[in-house]
């Protein structure tokens, strides 16, 4: 059973980088069919999607996210990555990782999330 | 792009019917049949529940259906039941520049 599970620092400071993984176990990411993506909620907040990242390395983002953002494939192909820089609280989100349908759109599979604080 | 446009909350009795409208527009919702709706418990993961308009996925009951009319899609709950307060998200694929959009998000509360 495919499973995602998302790490990195809970707490990062204004105008530093947001660095978090996600790691894939129980499948591959080696897929014609889906990609690879991210979408985080602020507190109290609703969903947002950040962007996601095919298996051949290439990668679409949130227009409002793009200057920020960069989603990428690891080397183990076992993992994916979001980074996002120059953080300000509004950043502070829950961070959830999973898989996106390639052609409907949709996030099937989830993971757990995880909650990033910006605060110095 | 802007948020799809859901009520704040809706409620309704055990056994009774609900709806849930997400409203978009021609670039989003009404010109693709990619509405997809999650269900998330307070401090849970999001799940899938209705993709593709009106698909539901493997495990999710059948009192779960979703439907779409010009640029507003729906979620109806019928023969509501305890287990389904949470909130509710609508997502409409808006083209290549954005391929996800999500809506503003709605309380069911069952009374």
């Amino acid at each position: 059973q495919l499973q995602f599970q998302e790490s990195g620092p809970g707490q990062v400071k204004p105008s530093e980088t947001l660095s978090l993984t996600c790691s894939v176990s129980g499948g591959s990411i080696s897929s014609s069919t889906y990609n690879w993506g991210w979408i985080r909620q602020p507190p109290g907040k609703g969903l947002e999607w950040i962007g996601g990242v095919y298996y051949s390395g290439a990668a679409y983002y949130n227009p409002s996210l793009r200057s920020r953002v960069t989603i990428s494939i690891g080397t183990s192909k076992k993992q994916f990555s979001l980074r996002l820089s120059s953080v300000t609280a509004a950043d502070t989100a829950v961070y959830y990782c999973g898989r996106l349908s390639n052609y409907n759109y949709y996030m099937d599979v989830w993971g757990k999330g995880t909650t990033v604080t910006v605060s110095s | 792009q802007s948020a799809l446009t859901q009520p704040r909350s809706v409620s309704g009795s055990p056994g009774q019917s609900v709806t849930i409208s997400c409203t978009g527009t021609i670039s989003d919702v009404g010109a693709y049949n990619y509405v997809s709706w999650y269900q998330q418990f307070p401090g849970k993961v999001p799940k899938l529940m209705i993709h593709d308009v009106n698909k539901r996925p493997s495990g999710v009951p059948d009192r779960f259906s979703g439907s779409k009319s010009g640029n507003t899609a729906s979620l109806t709950i019928s023969g509501l039941q305890a287990e389904d307060e949470a909130d509710y998200y609508c997502c409409s694929y808006a083209g290549s520049y954005t391929p996800y959009v999500f809506g503003t998000g709605t309380k069911v509360t069952v009374l």
